[in-house]
């Protein structure tokens, strides 16, 4: 069936290193794609989205990669910083009614 | 701008018993979500209604899981009777229009079955 799933479910990086989370989809139809963060108790925070006519968006200390290719999402996180703990999702939007379709999420762990 | 408000935060019951969770969206957003999210996944769709009339419901266990937006305001979802799978947390989501732009998390409520 069509999903998205993440790669690694822990990542573990150094206080200050660039992180990157990795996201495979499988609808060639999606077009587009939201990165979200979610904290111990609280629901997904926005951080970045993507539309499918394009390979690259940048924000703020983070930047989306998208690869229709080999249907690939990379969120990439400059400067880690120990308040980027969390658990990371990729969200596909599927259907006319824009439904989102989560991958299972993976676990950013910094270290100091 | 107030957010997406959830209440109660937590809820223990015995299977079998019924339950309900509400939802108060950010004024003005016509688009609600109900989502489930079972320990260690991803946020699963259950119900999305723009105002008050229902536009998707296709994952919602109908059997035992409703869920109305009366006025096209606030929302409860009920579930009646409670299976220890019912387990998850419960999340309320709003957006302007039926797009993915401008989604709104509730911080959800944590159901646990018993």
């Amino acid at each position: 069936g069509e999903s998205v799933g993440l790669h690694l479910p822990t990542l573990s990086v150094q206080e200050g290193d660039n992180s990157i989370i990795n996201c495979a989809y499988s609808n060639s139809a999606s077009d587009y794609f939201i990165w979200y963060k979610q904290e111990s108790g609280k629901g997904p925070q926005f951080i970045i989205d993507i539309r499918s006519n394009m390979d690259k968006r940048q924000g703020q200390r983070v930047t989306v990669l998208l690869n229709k290719t080999v249907k690939h999402l990379s969120l990439q996180i400059a400067a880690t910083q120990p308040g980027d703990s969390a658990v990371y999702f990729c969200a596909e939007n599927t259907g006319a009614n824009s439904k989102l379709t989560f991958g299972k999420g993976i676990t950013l762990s910094v270290r100091p | 701008e107030a957010g997406v408000a959830q209440s109660p935060r937590y809820k223990i019951i015995e299977k079998r018993q019924s339950v309900a969770f509400w939802c108060n969206p950010i004024s003005g957003h016509a688009t609600l979500y109900w989502y489930q999210q079972i320990l260690g996944q991803g946020p699963k769709l259950l119900i999305q209604f723009q105002n008050n009339g229902v536009v998707d419901d296709s994952q919602l266990p109908k059997d035992r899981f409703s869920a109305e937006r009366l006025k096209g305001v606030d929302s409860t979802l009920k579930i009646q009777p409670a299976k220890l799978e019912d387990s998850a947390v419960y999340l309320c989501a709003s957006s302007y229009q039926p797009l993915p732009d401008g989604y709104t998390f509730g911080s959800g409520t944590r159901l646990t079955v018993v």
